[in-house]
């Protein structure tokens, strides 16, 4: 099966510009999560989705951070505007099941943002 | 919430010794421990996972233990070879429905 796709996989922008990531899940998976991993340590959830809605949005900063699903499928995560330690990449993962009971999430190659 | 701990940070053996990776959690509500791979520039991989009912599964090379009481769960890699370098994840699957990685252990082997 196609893994999950993501665009782009790098991306330069000075500091205050605006950004936007794609994510592509993988068919069928109905949970989407977007994670920031920043280098030398694990990725952090930023955000969860469960078919077109919103599971949990805890950590994601809410002031400069937006992230859709709108039909359930494709997923974007904005940053505006962005700061130097925004720098990360970002991972976006999907998973087939119901987010109450783990399953298996299988990553997509991520975007590098370096922020200057 | 979930605090998971990784150590050591760097591990660096010998090709055909054994590696060992160890965490810690604090939410006692967590029931699901999977460790991840990665290679430089590459997605993280689920490599071997173990539920909060089971004490230790194996695979092939790999494997995990965990004790509940402790709230620790290890990664053990035996006959190690150099394509086994990467960095380890580990990460705990909280009572809020949450994953929550470690920080990452770089395994590097020396042929």
């Amino acid at each position: 099966e196609a893994g999950v796709a993501q665009s782009p996989r790098y991306k330069i922008i000075e500091k205050r510009q605006s950004v936007a990531f794609w994510c592509n899940p993988i068919s069928g998976h109905a949970t989407l999560y977007w994670y920031q991993q920043i280098l030398g340590q694990g990725p952090k959830l930023l955000i969860q989705f469960q078919n077109n809605g919103v599971v949990d949005d805890s950590q994601l900063p809410k002031d400069r951070f937006s992230a859709e699903r709108l039909k359930g499928v494709d997923s974007t995560l904005k940053i505006q505007p962005a700061k130097l330690e925004d720098s990360a990449v970002y991972l976006c993962a999907s998973s087939p099941g119901q987010p109450r009971s783990y399953n298996e999430q299988f990553f997509g190659p991520g975007t590098r943002l370096t922020v200057l | 919430g979930e605090n998971v701990e990784q150590h050591p940070s760097t591990l660096s053996v010998q090709e055909g010794d054994s590696a060992v990776i160890k965490c810690t959690y604090s939410d006692s509500a967590s029931n699901y421990f999977p460790w991840y791979k990665q290679e430089l520039g590459k997605r993280p991989q689920l490599i071997i996972d173990i539920r909060s009912n089971v004490g230790e599964k194996k695979d092939q090379r790999i494997a995990v233990t965990l004790n509940k009481t402790a709230k620790h769960f290890s990664l053990h890699i035996t006959e190690t070879q150099p394509e086994d370098s990467a960095v380890y994840f580990c990460a705990a699957f909280t009572g809020a429905n949450n994953l929550f990685f470690g920080t990452g252990t770089r395994l590097t082997v020396i042929p």
